[in-house]
């Protein structure tokens, strides 16, 4: 079964430095999601992403953060200057329509800024 | 409570037993989700219910959706030792496009 695959599963990164985090969606879906889950708290959204534009954010989702479908297979997020705060696991997630249809998430990447 | 919320917050009960967890919502919606999550692993797509629907089943499983009391529940019916996991609602509504607000989760230990 297709799945939204996401590298790495691990990332360390000090403070202020940038951090992109990468996922493959699965290939013939068109709506792309970036979510996080701070340790012991629940899943935010962060952005959405259709036709080569972001369609929705979060509050979160502020000026250190971008996202990029630099090919036809993958989906980057990009925090430019990283805060102790963005220490959480980062979840993708793609769906096949906007509406009506499950968004299938990866297993994530846990990023720990030092 | 919030958009999404789970009750209750855990649960343990033994291998072959049913699960029943329950997912509360405010505002009107346009789809409610439930997601597993193993212990520091990726959120796994259950089932998808729509507004317009009332009741789905997906082999073990089980989903209810009560729109006039803006409510959820999942059945895990004949559990095993595997089910234990977190279990998770997500709501979308039409306002807010397919961003997914999720709930705190109910964590099911099935003992075996």
């Amino acid at each position: 079964e297709p799945e939204v695959t996401q590298t790495p599963s691990h990332q360390v990164t000090q403070m202020g430095q940038e951090v992109i985090l990468r996922c493959v969606p699965i290939s013939n879906h068109l709506y792309f999601y970036w979510y996080r889950q701070i340790l012991g708290q629940k899943v935010e959204f962060l952005v959405s992403f259709y036709n080569n534009e972001i369609s929705e954010k979060s509050e979160i989702f502020d000026d250190q953060f971008s996202v990029e479908r630099p090919d036809g297979s993958n989906f980057t997020l990009k925090i430019r200057s990283t805060k102790l705060e963005d220490s959480a696991m980062y979840f993708c997630a793609s769906s096949a329509r906007e509406l009506n249809q499950p968004q299938h998430f990866g297993d994530g990447t846990r990023l720990s800024i030092l | 409570s919030q958009q999404g919320e789970e009750d209750p917050q855990a649960l343990s009960i033994q291998e072959g037993e049913n699960a029943t967890m329950n997912c509360s919502y405010k505002t009107s919606i346009n789809n409610l989700q439930w997601y597993r999550q193993n212990s520091g692993r990726g959120l796994v797509h259950l089932i998808l219910i729509r507004s317009n629907e009332r009741e789905k089943h997906s082999g073990r499983l089980r989903v209810t959706l009560d729109t006039s009391k803006k409510s959820s529940s999942l059945l895990i019916t004949a559990s095993r030792a595997a089910d234990t996991a977190s279990y998770f609602c997500a709501t979308d509504t039409k306002a807010a496009g397919n961003k997914l607000t999720f709930g705190g989760g109910t964590r099911v230990l099935v003992k075996p």
